[in-house]
């Protein structure tokens, strides 16, 4: 069965640096969308991404975040200067029509 | 704006025991869907069920079952006979109409179920 792939597993950066998290969503996927999992909270909704162009964005996705689709495969969430909140599990997902989302195996997060 | 609340934080059952997981949520929208998500230790997210807000047939699913009543605004979670491996988090989240918004699901807190052997 097709997966949503996320890459690194684990990326820990320091405070104020940049970082970018990688997904390989499921090829014929059209809606695209990032999620972060703070340890031990419930899931919450960042954006959702469908033809080329931001669809809805959660408070939480402030300037400092930005999403890309670079290519016909890749979708990039990134963090121009992280803070130590953003220490969290960031799950990427897609879907196609009204399928249900597939989500990734998530990137752990951690700002030191 | 739509909300997903699971009351209990944690359960823990021996194997074999029947369990069941609640879920109630608050929209505004008359059409919406229904998820359950299952996080393992290893910490991905995997779908389990989704039901929209015109089918509250009940449905069972091997020895998961899901309990959808529109006049509670409640989506319960069954799981019959227990195994150590429905040891897990297990979510219910809400999504409001259709297009885009689809696929922007508000979590509920999670349930931690640890079945014991």
């Amino acid at each position: 069965e097709p997966e949503v792939t996320q890459t690194p597993s684990h990326q820990v950066t320091q405070m104020g640096q940049e970082v970018i998290l990688r997904c390989v969503p499921i090829s014929n996927h059209l809606y695209f969308y990032w999620y972060r999992q703070i340890l031990g909270q419930k899931v919450e909704f960042l954006v959702s991404f469908y033809n080329n162009e931001i669809s809805e964005k959660s408070e939480i996705f402030d300037d400092q975040f930005s999403v890309e689709r670079p290519d016909g495969s890749n979708f990039t969430l990134k963090i121009r200067s992280t803070k130590l909140e953003d220490s969290a599990m960031y799950f990427c997902a897609s879907r196609a029509g009204t399928s249900p989302l597939h989500f990734g195996n998530g990137t752990r997060l951690t700002v030191t | 704006a739509q909300k997903v609340t699971q009351a209990q934080t944690e359960i823990s059952v021996v194997e074999k025991e029947d369990v069941t997981l609640d879920c109630v949520y608050e929209t505004r929208d008359t059409t919406y869907y229904l998820f359950w998500y299952k996080q393992p230790p290893s910490g991905e997210l995997v779908f389990l069920i989704r039901r929209n807000s015109f089918d509250e047939q009940n449905e069972i699913s091997g020895r998961y079952s899901w309990n959808f009543q529109k006049s509670t605004s409640s989506f319960n979670f069954t799981i019959t006979a227990s195994q150590v491996v429905d040891s897990a988090v297990y979510f219910c989240a809400l999504s409001e109409g259709g297009g885009t918004s689809y696929g922007k699901l508000t979590f509920g807190q999670g349930t931690i179920l640890t079945v014991h052997p």
